[in-house]
């Protein structure tokens, strides 16, 4: 495996399941994200862990839950949500210190709340 | 906080022409990185070219290329010889040159290259 993989590709929840996702990096970097993707809005950033430590949290509900085990991976566990939760969830890392900050992203998590 | 602005929602070429993408940005920050990303059907966010605030010169990688006015706070995408391959949503961003970065994205450009 090579980049930021995530798993799985697509999820299909009920509101009163509890699912989680997870991203994988294989870059050997030291910060991950998870981002939200809906229809017709920008990328809004949810979760940032930098040296395994969570460094923000943009006002994301509780229902989200992330978890950083390692450095190489990036939970996000998902209870009781609402249908507008529907979204792409992107998963990105990036290596603190590199001349330009960039970020590699995963291929994301297509969720659909139903 | 940071801003970016991108006003033209779709925008459809002829392959083997040339296209321009709008992204104007807004930041107190003096040091700042500006990107471009493309994310095709599949969903994945695809790094194209990255355009740093005290760069002199303007940022190319092969057919992309990044026309950066930073007293206009524009950074607009320039391909060069559209191919069918490059239709896909483009999204600009903005990041911070410190530290681990959060980027701040723009609404994307929906780019159609037709035959």
């Amino acid at each position: 495996e090579t980049g930021v993989t995530q798993t799985p590709r697509h999820l299909v929840m009920g509101m009163t399941n509890k699912k989680s996702l997870k991203c994988e990096q294989h870059l050997g970097h030291n910060a991950m994200y998870w981002y939200k993707q809906s229809a017709k809005k920008p990328l809004e950033l949810m979760f940032v862990y930098s040296l395994e430590e969570r460094v923000e949290n943009n006002s994301v509900p509780s229902r989200f839950s992330p978890e950083c085990p390692n450095s190489s991976h990036l939970f996000l566990h998902l209870h009781t949500l609402q249908p507008e939760d529907s979204a792409l969830y992107l998963c990105a890392s990036s290596q603190i210190g590199d001349y330009n900050n960039e970020q590699f992203f995963g291929p994301g998590t297509r969720l659909t709340v139903l | 906080a940071q801003k970016i602005t991108q006003t033209q929602p779709g925008m459809f070429v002829q392959e083997k022409e040339a296209v321009t993408l709008d992204c104007t940005y807004d930041t107190s920050d003096p040091s700042y990185g500006l990107f471009w990303y493309k994310q095709p059907s599949s969903g994945e966010m695809i790094f194209l070219i990255y355009q740093g605030s005290y760069d002199q010169q303007n940022a190319t990688e092969g057919r992309y290329s990044l026309n950066f006015q930073k007293a206009r706070k524009s950074a607009n995408l320039v391909i060069s010889a559209s191919q069918l391959g490059d239709s896909a949503m483009y999204f600009c961003a903005m990041g911070m040159n410190s530290g681990y970065s959060t980027l701040t994205f723009g609404k994307g450009t929906m780019l159609l290259v037709s035959p």
